[in-house]
């Protein structure tokens, strides 16, 4: 079955840029049927959807941070990144990547997350 | 920066029914945009609980059920058990933007 793993640095400076990918096993990146994305959780706190990306490269972003978000897609890989630049303490949170259909469709399948804390 | 509010905490006692409701606007439940729920343990990713309004993914019990009217939507839980404390989050579209609700805390007295 289709699983979601995210990777990268749990530690980053302020001011800084997050990056982490998330890793597509038991199907492909490349479906038509599918977006891919990533949505966070601050420690004690709700949902945010940062973004999401088609396998073409087709972007959708959060406009409360698409002033510091660029999503990538890497169809070779079957996986997808975020960036997230000039990051600040709230920015710490749990980052999650996730599935979704098109439109207004659900987010299906989730990654297990990864925390991300912004210290210096 | 959540725009669908859910009240922060519900409870019951085993067997009781509770009900979580989800209130948006015109923009987006409103707009007719489809509501999903999300199931979350602590220290877990969030698992899709109802789609599409009051559709039940494979696996998940009957027990748990969605409605929409209007502006908002509502997810029940019939027959409570020890099992379902957890936290529960609705979801919709608005526009080009995915929002999630505040976040209902299901307590099992």
């Amino acid at each position: 079955q289709l699983q979601l793993q995210e990777s990268g640095p749990g530690l980053v400076k302020p001011s800084e840029t997050l990056s982490l990918t998330c890793t597509v096993s038991g199907g492909s990146i490349s479906s038509s049927s599918y977006y891919w994305g990533w949505i966070r959780q601050p420690p004690g706190k709700g949902l945010e959807w940062i973004g999401s990306i088609y396998y073409s490269g087709i972007t959708y972003y959060n406009p409360s941070l698409e002033s510091r978000v660029t999503l990538s897609v890497d169809t070779s890989k079957n996986h997808f990144s975020l960036r997230l630049s000039s990051v600040t303490a709230a920015d710490t949170a749990v980052y999650y990547c996730a599935r979704s259909g098109t439109g207004d469709d659900a987010f299906d399948i989730w990654g297990q997350g990864t925390k991300v804390a912004v210290s210096s | 920066q959540s725009v669908l509010t859910q009240p922060p905490s519900v409870s019951g006692a085993p067997g009781q029914r509770v009900t979580i409701s989800c209130t948006g606007s015109r923009s987006n439940i409103g707009a007719g945009y489809d509501v999903h729920w999300y199931q979350q343990f602590p220290g877990t990713a969030p698992k899709l609980l109802i789609y599409g309004n009051s559709n039940r993914p494979s696996g998940v019990p009957d027990r748990f059920s969605g409605s929409k009217s209007g502006t908002s939507a509502s997810l029940a839980i019939t027959g409570l058990q020890a099992e379902d404390e957890a936290d529960y989050y609705c979801q919709s579209y608005d526009g080009s933007l995915y929002v999630f609700g505040t976040g209902t805390k299901v307590t099992v007295l």
